[in-house]
């Protein structure tokens, strides 16, 4: 069954230094979304992207997050610099655009742990 | 935005019993899924149900979209079977943002 990769899958990272996530969809899914869980609670939308343009990112803090999907195939998440309160769950998701009926796939998230 | 609301919060079972876990949401959605998330973290895709009845092995769901719930039913439960579940909604056009649930944390015991 395809999956979605994601590495690293934990990374520890001192606070005010840079991490980055990277994410690579099943193949033919033209629809990538970045999510972040907070321990405890649900995952919640940061970035999504319909090919190499972001269609929603109105939850990413872009004073310090960016994400890209240069040819829109796999994607980069950054965090610079990070902070304490980033500390969470990152979680890359793809689907198929249309037809529907197929649901969102998940990978295996990266855990961050900012010290 | 939309309000999902997920019951109950925690639910401990013996091996074999059988439970229901509940989804509430606030508004018409166009899709409905429930997610297992196994104790590494990853969530694993249990059904895409935006209407009606699906099975698959012991578990089963039902959503009543005109009534804004979802039920998942859990029957013969296996201690594999521990970890949380979600309910996510989506609204809007085909592929927009998934809003997820509080989850239900379930622990079967042996």
């Amino acid at each position: 069954e395809a999956e979605v990769a994601q590495s690293p899958r934990y990374k520890i990272t001192e606070k005010s230094q840079a991490v980055a996530f990277w994410c690579d969809p099943i193949s033919g899914h033209a629809t990538l979304y970045w999510y972040r869980q907070i321990l405890g609670q649900g995952p919640e939308l940061l970035v999504q992207f319909q090919d190499e343009s972001v269609v929603d990112d109105s939850q990413l803090p872009k004073d310090r997050f960016s994400a890209e999907r240069l040819k829109g195939v796999d994607s980069t998440l950054k965090i610079q610099p990070a902070e304490l309160g980033d500390s969470a769950m990152y979680l890359c998701a793809s689907s198929k655009a249309t037809p529907r009926g197929y649901g969102y796939t998940f990978g295996s998230g990266t855990r961050l742990t900012v010290v | 935005g939309i309000q999902v609301e997920q019951s109950p919060p925690d639910l401990i079972l013996q091996e074999g019993a059988n439970s229901t876990l509940r989804c509430n949401f606030s508004d018409s959605v166009n899709n409905l899924q429930w997610f297992h998330q196994n104790p590494w973290g990853q969530l694993i895709n249990l059904f895409y149900i935006p209407s009606g009845t699906k099975q698959n092995g012991r578990l089963s769901a039902t959503t009543v979209a005109t009534e804004r719930y979802s039920l998942l039913y859990i029957s013969s439960s296996q201690t594999t079977d521990s970890g949380v579940y979600f309910c996510a909604v989506e609204q809007g056009t085909s592929g927009s943002r998934l809003t997820f649930g509080e989850g239900t944390q379930l622990t079967v015991n042996p």
